[in-house]
C-alpha cells in the first residue's frame, strides 16, 4: 500500500518549452503533496508544499510563476516547469503524506537542451 | 533553524562488515526521524521511521537508534552486502510542521565484494 507514481520518468525538452510532471497517489488520498528537486550528488531540496484545493506554498527562492503547481484532486498533483532552461535540468521527486508518513514517487529526470 | 548533518559523506567497506551511519540534528523538537535509501538516478526507499518517543527500530539487518536529547541517530547495518551500496539519507520531521521534512546531505555507501 501507499504507492506514489510519477509520470513521465524522464523527459528531454528544448529550451523555452514547458514540461508537466504528474504525481499520483495510487491507493490512498493525500491532502498534502510535496515537490522536491535534487541536483547531482546533492540532497533533496523542498520546492513547494501542495495542499488539495488551495494554492501551493513555495520555499524561499523558488519562483512560483516558473514552477506551477496544481493539486486539483486528492490523488493528483502536477508540477509544470514553464519556459524551461538548461539550469532547470534536475531530478524532480514528489511525495504524498499519508498517516504521518511521506511516501515518495520514483522521480522524474528532466533534461533541458 | 533545524539543520541535519550526516557523517561521513562517503564510506567504503568490505563485504560482510558491520557499519554505522550517523545523523545529527540541531533542534531536538522533532516529531520523527526517518532513514531512506536512494540508488543512483532513482527515487527514495523508506527504510526505518522512528517516532520521537521511540529509541530504536529494527528491520532485518538494519537497526536505527534515536537519542532525541543529544540530537543523534544512527543507522546500523549488519553483515553488509554489495546490494547495500547506495546513498543513505536521514530526514527529520519537526513537531510543528505540516509533514515537512528536513534532510541531511546523505552518506554514499559502497560495499566492496
Amino acid at each position: 500500500g501507499a504507492v506514489v507514481s510519477q509520470h513521465p520518468s524522464w523527459v528531454i525538452c528544448k529550451s523555452g518549452t514547458s514540461v508537466k510532471i504528474e504525481c499520483r497517489s495510487l491507493d490512498f488520498q493525500a491532502t498534502t503533496m510535496f515537490w522536491y528537486r535534487q541536483f547531482p550528488k546533492q540532497s533533496l531540496m523542498l520546492m513547494a508544499t501542495s495542499n488539495e484545493g488551495s494554492k501551493a506554498t513555495y520555499e524561499q527562492g523558488v519562483e512560483k510563476d516558473k514552477f506551477l503547481i496544481n493539486h486539483a484532486s486528492l490523488t493528483l498533483s502536477t508540477l509544470t516547469v514553464t519556459s524551461a532552461h538548461p539550469e532547470d535540468s534536475s531530478f524532480y521527486i514528489c511525495s504524498a503524506s499519508f498517516k504521518d508518513t511521506q511516501y515518495f514517487g520514483p522521480g522524474t529526470r528532466l533534461t533541458v537542451l | 533553524k533545524q539543520e541535519v548533518t550526516q557523517i561521513p559523506a562517503a564510506l567504503s567497506v568490505p563485504e560482510g562488515e558491520n557499519l554505522v551511519l550517523n545523523c545529527s540534528f540541531t533542534d531536538s523538537a522533532i516529531y520523527n526521524l526517518q532513514w531512506f535509501r536512494q540508488d543512483p538516478g532513482k527515487g527514495l526507499t523508506s527504510l526505518l521511521l522512528i517516532q520521537s518517543s521511540q529509541r530504536e527500530q529494527t528491520s532485518g539487518r538494519l537497526n536505527a537508534s534515536l537519542d532525541k536529547s543529544s540530537g543523534r541517530s544512527t543507522l546500523y547495518i549488519a553483515a553488509s552486502q554489495p546490494g547495500d551500496s547506495a546513498t543513505y539519507l536521514c530526514a527529520v520531521r519537526l513537531e510543528d510542521s505540516n509533514y515537512q521534512l528536513i534532510w541531511g546531505a546523505g552518506t554514499k555507501l559502497i560495499i566492496k565484494p
